[in-house]
């Protein structure tokens, strides 16, 4: 089974549709990212979470919410969806002693997301 | 504003080539310089470079960074077909990631 795994994998819907992807992992990190990737721009990231009681914006957040509803689960809602959304969505966690030379981020397969 | 610019954003080579990836970072703070490959699903880590001039290894991909000049470059020699991908190149820096857009590399038999 898959460290982090991402739901759904893939997702067409309307403009102003509301939609929530969801993040699970089982690493027991307890930091959680969200990011979007769009051809030519990289990963960019919307929003983070540290720990269950902890939510930061990224560079993108506009549009986007979060909620960490546990260690393990870290779900993006688009509350509206618009057609610029449509991108590419990985969820990646790592733990917060990584920089003692351990891996990392590990990232999910990604949810591709289109917003007609 | 923390940026990471990378170049060539894509390179077309032919099976035995060598090819060089460049990545340079302008961030506050600055920790570590991180290279991922990315082919059809999520990116896979590669190196992790903390200090300047000590060249990380794994097989034919080597990487070094220089942070007096705040670059980075990933060597792939004698390349192979199955190094075609994406490879993105990210900064840490206080205790987040930022991304640059990736270098698309094609290896052509």
């Amino acid at each position: 089974d898959a460290d982090v795994t991402q739901t759904p994998r893939n997702r067409i819907t309307k403009t102003g549709k509301r939609i929530m992807l969801e993040c699970s992992q089982t690493k027991g990190h307890d930091r959680m990212y969200w990011y979007r990737q769009d051809p030519g721009l990289g990963l960019r990231l919307i929003y983070y979470s540290f720990d269950v009681k902890d939510i930061n914006k990224g560079e993108i957040s506009d549009g986007y919410s979060v909620s960490r509803q546990a260690q393990a689960k870290f779900s993006l809602s688009l509350e509206s969806a618009i057609p610029n959304q449509t991108a590419l969505y990985f969820c990646a966690t790592s733990d917060a002693t990584w920089t003692a030379g351990l891996e990392p981020q590990h990232f999910g397969d990604g949810t591709r997301l289109s917003i007609l | 504003e923390d940026k990471v610019v990378q170049s060539p954003l894509s390179l077309v080579v032919h099976e035995g080539d060598t090819v060089t990836l460049n990545c340079s970072y302008e961030v506050t703070n600055f920790r570590s310089l991180l290279w991922y490959k990315q082919e059809k699903k999520a990116p896979t880590f590669l190196f992790m470079l903390t200090s300047s001039g000590i060249e990380k290894k794994s097989g034919r991909l080597s990487s070094i960074l220089d942070k007096k000049e705040l670059f980075s470059i990933l060597n792939i020699t004698a390349t192979q077909t199955g190094d075609s991908a994406v490879y993105l190149c990210a900064a840490y820096y206080g205790q987040n990631f930022v991304f640059g857009p990736g270098t698309r590399l094609s290896v052509l038999p």
